[in-house]
């Protein structure tokens, strides 16, 4: 069973980049697509994106201009970049595998909060 | 903004039956279906169903999806308080390119 577990700093000042991890076990990363989706308090889920394990991403257009997916194959693992944050970027920031064609988000890492403020 | 509409709350008694709804468009629910997830306060989602009505291993018979048109439903038959939780719709949007959430149903169980 594919366990995701993320990691990365809890507190980014505005205007700097979010910087976090996912690590994959149980699993492959391999021929599976990897998403970043978050969650602000008492807030709706959002999805922030997706990478494949070649590298191809898709981003959603909102915060298209700000996100940069990769992932390293040799770790297992991939990550996310969110610059220029504000406190808008506050939130619980979740890993999941997927959605690929006709899949969806089927496994969730426990989630970070991310806190920006100075 | 959500992508898909869902109604803020729903209120089920104990044992009885609830459906949650979820209205997006051809582009999303209407083209591939969605995918439900539920979540508990403070947990991540868990996904219930997918593509209408697959549910993963380990997911409860009672818990059955459909989908009409444009719209996505979530029955949960002999509702118990373990239910009690936000559920999530969620589906592939081709006009954005992009996944979408809906709002959320926060479900009481009383």
């Amino acid at each position: 069973q594919v366990q995701l577990q993320e990691s990365g700093p809890g507190l980014v000042k505005p205007s700097e980049t979010l910087s976090l991890s996912c690590t994959v076990s149980g699993d492959s990363i391999t021929n599976f697509y990897w998403s970043w989706i978050r969650q602000p308090a008492g807030k709706e889920l959002e999805w922030i994106g997706r990478v494949f394990s070649s590298g191809n991403t898709d981003y959603n257009p909102s915060l298209k201009s700000r996100v940069t997916m990769s992932v390293d194959t040799s770790k297992n693992q991939f990550s996310l970049k969110l610059n220029s944050v504000t406190a808008a970027d506050t939130a619980v920031y979740y890993c999941a595998r997927g959605p690929g064609a006709g899949t969806p988000l089927d496994s969730w890492g426990q989630g970070t909060l991310v806190t920006v403020s100075s | 903004q959500a992508g898909l509409t869902q109604p803020p709350s729903v209120s089920k008694g104990l044992r009885q039956t609830a459906t949650l709804t979820c209205t997006g468009n051809s582009d999303n629910v209407g083209n591939q279906g969605a995918a439900w997830l539920q979540q508990h306060q403070g947990h991540p989602p868990k996904l219930l169903s997918y593509r209408n009505n697959n549910r993963p291993s380990g997911i409860s018979e009672r818990f059955s999806a459909s989908r009409s048109g444009n719209t996505a439903s979530l029955t949960i038959a002999g509702l118990q308080p373990e239910d009690e939780a936000d559920y999530y719709c969620s589906a592939w949007d081709f006009s954005l390119g992009a996944w979408v959430f809906g709002g959320g149903t926060k479900l009481t169980v009383l």
